[in-house]
């Protein structure tokens, strides 16, 4: 079984400070993990993943995530917000033992709000 | 250059109606996905095609019948519409390898009065 807990409906900052966002995870195996925003009426939009490799993992728009296995975790961070970086961000995960499947789990979301 | 696009963006109709939303990707991909959004913005499975075979079929009533007429399209039929379809349905598409990452369409809102 996979599942994935985002435990901030709400995070705000101000702009120009650096923002986390958190997302952590449970699978029976590897877990290949994602970060999503969606801008409103918008589809979702692809930021980054973590498959392999470096715990650190740069995506668009200057996020990056850190993958940290022995807290399950995998926060999403900026050094320095941005106001339109205003948005609804989901996490997901999908278990590397999933076969076809490849069935993601998605994060019930965060809303993020950069204040100017 | 549209990469994943559905028809119609908004649908709104009577209880009891049939109708379909309709899905197109262009980036070759082998897997299609529909996607449930609620009103408060969480997002549910419904259904996963690869190459037009069902691989994923979550529990959705069964007034939801996706159809793949190949595997560039995944369309979405749904019968005897409630109040309860009411949401936002999105479909997504990825190649079919484990590091596959899904790209999303803009959705379609449905609403049924």
């Amino acid at each position: 079984a996979q599942s994935v807990a985002q435990p901030e409906d709400q995070v705000n900052v101000a702009e120009g400070n650096p923002l986390t966002v958190k997302c952590t995870y449970s699978v029976s195996g590897n877990p290949y993990l994602f970060w999503y925003v969606q801008y409103p009426n918008r589809g979702l939009q692809f930021l980054l993943k973590y498959i392999t490799g470096d715990n650190l993992v740069k995506g668009s728009y200057g996020f990056e995530a850190e993958f940290n296995k022995s807290q399950t975790s995998f926060h999403l961070k900026k050094p320095s917000a941005l106001v339109s970086d205003s948005a609804l961000y989901f996490c997901a995960v999908r278990d590397e033992t999933s076969g076809s499947a490849r069935q993601l789990t998605f994060g019930s979301g965060t809303q993020l709000t950069v204040l100017p | 250059d549209t990469a994943v696009s559905q028809t119609p963006k908004y649908l709104v109709t009577q209880m009891g109606n049939d109708k379909s939303i309709k899905c197109e990707q262009n980036l070759g991909h082998d897997t299609m996905y529909w996607y449930k959004q609620d009103s408060k913005k969480f997002l549910k499975i419904m259904f996963s095609y690869n190459n037009k075979e069902l691989i994923i079929n979550e529990t959705v009533p069964n007034r939801f019948s996706p159809k793949s007429p190949d595997k560039a399209h995944l369309n979405l039929h749904i019968n005897s519409l409630e109040l309860g379809d009411s949401a936002v349905y999105f479909c997504a598409s990825s190649h079919s390898t484990d590091t596959d990452t899904q790209y999303f369409g803009p959705g379609t809102r449905l609403t049924v009065l």
